[in-house]
């Protein structure tokens, strides 16, 4: 079946670079169908979407994140990423990688999560 | 942006109760709307899909309807693993947005 798995340093510093990976088993990254996305959960809060990348290359932000989001994919390792710039510590969160299924129109498979603080 | 306001945001109840979810778009969506559980410390599971679709091995006892603004997440009856706080979505546009959620607890 499908599976993601994020992965990460759990801890980054203000002002740097916040970079995550989301590594897919059971179905391909270069589906027409599918649309990869990155979610995040702010401690005891929602949830906010950040962006997808679909069709092995386009990709749609959440206008609030463009200026310091890129998603980008490597189809050799069946994996695609986030990177987050400047980041501060309204950036701390659990985030997650999650598919949309072009068939449901829905998150249907998601990752565990993986947990970034920012701090010095 | 889309925004999804759920009601109410926490419920007591009991196991066996019969449970309501509100969710309300603030333009129409048609019937782009998910149901999501999310127990803590876990991920975010579909539950319903396009309003009223039950995704694959979720209970029958879970209920979408709705279309356009406003929408219901029906639990016809409570069980202990459904003390969870759940979460609408709307994927009427590209710039997904979600509920604020509603916390289901144990009464």
């Amino acid at each position: 079946q499908v599976q993601l798995q994020e992965s990460g340093p759990g801890l980054v510093k203000p002002s740097q670079t916040l970079s995550l990976t989301c590594t897919v088993s059971g179905a391909s990254i270069s589906s027409d169908f599918d649309y990869w996305n990155w979610i995040r959960q702010h401690p005891g809060k929602g949830l906010e979407w950040i962006g997808y990348i679909y069709n092995s290359g386009s990709t749609y932000y959440n206008p609030s994140l463009m200026s310091r989001i890129t998603i980008s994919v490597d189809t050799s390792k069946n994996q695609f990423s986030l990177k987050l710039t400047s980041v501060t510590a309204a950036d701390t969160a659990v985030y997650y990688c999650a598919r949309i299924a072009e068939s449901r129109r829905a998150f249907d498979i998601w990752g565990q999560g993986t947990m970034v603080t920012v701090s010095s | 942006d889309i925004q999804m306001t759920q009601s109410p945001s926490s419920l007591s109840a009991s196991v066996g109760d019969r449970v309501t979810i509100t969710c309300r778009a603030s333009e129409s969506i048609s019937g782009y709307l998910n149901w999501y559980q999310q127990i803590p410390g876990k991920a975010p599971k579909l539950l319903i899909y396009a309003a009223s679709s039950l995704q694959s091995g979720v209970p029958s006892r879970f209920n979408g309807r709705g279309s356009g603004t406003d929408f219901t997440l029906t639990i016809s009856s409570l069980q202990p693993e459904d003390f969870a706080t759940y979460y609408c979505q709307q994927d009427y546009s590209a710039l997904r947005t979600f509920g604020q959620g509603t916390k289901v607890e144990i009464k």
